[in-house]
């Protein structure tokens, strides 16, 4: 099993462009989440997905837009990035209120 | 807004002493607490999770709750280097069903 996986690992991307975040996990969990890291913020809950069909706002969601491709795929796009997306953002699923197991992270650079 | 509150440290250590690491949470709903690690450049990964008052014990780890004073720490026995990571504090809100993290606190374990 891979567990949570993302691609891409990092990314450059310059103000304006846009890309999509793509989250895949092997676990049959229903519910999948993204987070952004970034220094002395800790985690910050962008989108959530509790279920396929699902989607929901998390903290800090305005830039961002997710689809729950089927029940293994959730994917982030970043419609007109901006400098202050540059983040590491994490990938999660779960089964229900279980523990959450995290994809291995994309950092991303916007200049 | 439910909060998460840790000491962002770093705590240092001596090999081999005891590291306890501790987190308050502001929303009296929250029923379900985890503990996870993060290694520099790595994602979280799960140490603990804690339920009930009291404490639960796995390993060289310790969970304690008391949800009276809306308290949890990690007590880490025999530090080890290896053990140097962030330790973020996660409580979860059933109504909710998404995990509020705390900034986490950086440990240094010196041989």
């Amino acid at each position: 099993n891979a567990g949570v996986t993302q691609t891409p690992k990092f990314q450059v991307l310059k103000t304006g462009q846009s890309m999509t975040l793509q989250c895949a996990q092997d676990m049959n969990h229903n519910s999948m989440y993204w987070y952004r890291q970034d220094p002395g913020m800790g985690l910050r809950l962008i989108y959530y997905s509790a279920s396929e069909g699902t989607t929901d706002k998390g903290e800090v969601p305005n830039g961002y837009n997710v689809s729950r491709l089927n029940k293994r795929e959730f994917s982030l796009r970043l419609e007109s990035a901006a400098p202050s997306q540059t983040s590491v953002y994490f990938c999660a699923s779960s089964e229900a209120w279980e523990t959450q197991y995290f994809g291995p992270g994309t950092r991303l650079l916007v200049l | 807004q439910k909060e998460v509150e840790q000491n962002s440290g770093p705590l240092s250590v001596p090999e081999g002493a005891i590291a306890s690491l501790n987190c308050t949470y502001s929303d009296r709903g929250s029923q379900s607490f985890f503990w996870y690690r993060q290694y520099s450049g790595k994602s979280p990964e799960l140490i603990m999770s804690i339920y009930s008052n009291g404490d639960k014990e796995d390993g060289r780890f310790t969970a304690q709750l008391n949800k009276a004073s809306q308290y949890v720490s990690l007590l880490i026995r025999d530090s080890q280097p290896s053990d140097s990571a962030t330790y973020l504090c996660a409580a979860l809100s059933d109504l909710y069903s998404t995990l509020t993290f705390g900034k986490g606190t950086m440990l240094l374990v010196s041989p």
